[in-house]
């Protein structure tokens, strides 16, 4: 069983389009955060949910919108994509003081 | 703010080498560190993680890191590296609780020469 799932794996869309990238954990935790990793490979928190409440919504473009219907989840939403944008972006979830537990990974490129 | 520096960018190791990966931190209170690897195209896996008590800790794949106070770092060490241990790492420094998230270093490129 995959703790911290996400979809799709790779994503190719063009400039200006819409789009989501879902993300489901079964590890019962009540913390998720979506991080994106640049083409340097330097990881970068964007938000956090707890209890499908945002908690951290760091200086990321109004284009990127996550919501989380429930605390399993955490989508991200991302409007009018342009090509700075490309990058891998990562799910992850976490319990408390615990490590955070980290899906594969999400690979957007735009062309 | 909090912060991870990891001084190398690129180590080249041999096969059957002892290794120590560098990282120092700056944080205001008592901090909670990780180390985590990334093999190519894969997600982040944690190898080990410091929160208090024992200054070495022990993590999987047989690797090790010492926190150390007075120097604010948290390096990590292999004894002997294997060609599978070829792949990213990353330090990391978080606030323990609530849903922070955690700041990462800019990653070590580990090689392993044959």
């Amino acid at each position: 069983d995959t703790a911290v799932s996400q979809t799709p794996k790779y994503l190719v869309t063009q400039m200006g389009n819409d789009k989501s990238i879902k993300c489901e954990q079964n590890l019962g935790h009540d913390t998720m955060y979506w991080y994106k990793q640049d083409s340097k490979k330097f990881l970068k928190i964007m938000f956090s949910y707890n209890n499908k409440e945002l908690i951290i919504n760091e200086t990321v473009p109004n284009r990127f919108s996550p919501k989380s219907p429930d605390k399993a989840h955490l989508n991200l939403h991302i409007n009018s994509l342009e090509l700075g944008d490309s990058a891998v972006y990562f799910c992850a979830s976490s319990q408390g003081e615990a490590e955070a537990f980290f899906g594969q990974g999400t690979r957007l490129t735009v062309v | 703010a909090q912060s991870v520096t990891q001084p190398d960018i690129h180590i080249t190791v041999s096969e059957g080498a002892s290794l120590e990966l560098r990282c120092n931190y700056s944080y205001g209170a008592t901090p909670y560190l990780f180390w985590y690897v990334q093999s190519p195209g894969q997600g982040l896996q944690l190898l080990l993680k410091y929160f208090s008590g024992d200054t070495l800790v022990q993590g999987i794949k047989g690797f090790e890191a010492e926190f150390k106070r007075s120097q604010s770092s948290f390096n990590l060490r292999k004894p002997s590296v294997h060609w599978s241990d070829a792949a990213e790492y990353f330090c990391a420094v978080g606030s323990g609780g609530g849903a922070d998230g955690l700041t990462f270093g800019k990653g070590t490129h580990l090689i392993i020469q044959p």
